[in-house]
């Protein structure tokens, strides 16, 4: 079945540091969905990509889909303390449910 | 304001015991799903339904159940064969089943 890949599984910035997941996808998918979950609470939804090749931005964050659409990104610039907390990626293929990825848990030291 | 609902926040079963988690939603939602979230790990699809009197296995399907007679209510029941329950259960609902899925804020189960 399909299987979405994230890393780095952790990662410890600085404040004021970027910072990089990668999501990987088996299959090719539809559209991939990117999530936030702070430590203790529930994911939030933070953005959908569709198009082959797609780039959005949300004030710091930075999202792609790679032209295959088999792969995605979130790039966060000059992190904050309240970028802490876990971020997923969820892949859809084509006819099928999301498959959330493991997430990359991001440590922000002021 | 809309928004899903679980209940309860906290839950301890018994060894043999079913217990029900309660998920509402207000959102008017067609599409509802359960997830289980082990510690450090993504989330993986239990159960989902796409329109009232109808739902579908995902991937971990085995040892629990859950029904779906009204659009607003999806319950989980795990049941006691069910042999790993203790995780972190989140309810989700969205529009159509492609859509951002809205969650609510979990049901901690644990073993007595």
């Amino acid at each position: 079945g399909q299987q979405v890949m994230q890393i780095p599984q952790y990662q410890h910035v600085q404040e004021g540091e970027d910072f990089t997941t990668y999501c990987n996808s088996s299959t090719t998918l539809s559209n991939i969905q990117w999530y936030k979950q702070r430590p203790g609470g529930h994911p939030v939804f933070l953005i959908q990509l569709v198009k082959s090749g797609e780039v959005k931005k949300q004030k710091r964050l930075t999202f792609q889909f790679g032209e295959a659409k088999k792969n995605s990104s979130l790039h966060i610039t000059a992190t904050q303390t309240t970028d802490v907390g876990t971020y997923f990626c969820a892949g859809r293929g084509y006819g099928q449910n999301f498959v959330f990825g493991p997430g990359t848990r991001l440590s922000v030291l002021p | 304001d809309g928004g899903i609902t679980q209940s309860p926040k906290y839950l301890f079963r018994k060894e043999g015991q079913n217990v029900t988690l309660s998920c509402e939603q207000n959102l008017n939602h067609d599409a509802m799903y359960w997830y289980r979230q082990d510690p450090g790990q993504g989330l993986r699809l239990i159960y989902y339904s796409q329109i009232v009197n109808d739902f579908q296995k995902g991937d971990i399907a085995e040892g629990y159940s859950v029904s779906r007679e009204k659009k607003e209510s999806f319950p989980l029941t795990v049941t006691s064969a069910q042999k790993n329950p203790t995780a972190f259960y989140l309810c989700a609902s969205s529009i159509p089943e492609y859509q951002p899925q809205h969650f609510g804020d979990g049901t901690r189960l644990s073993i007595l």
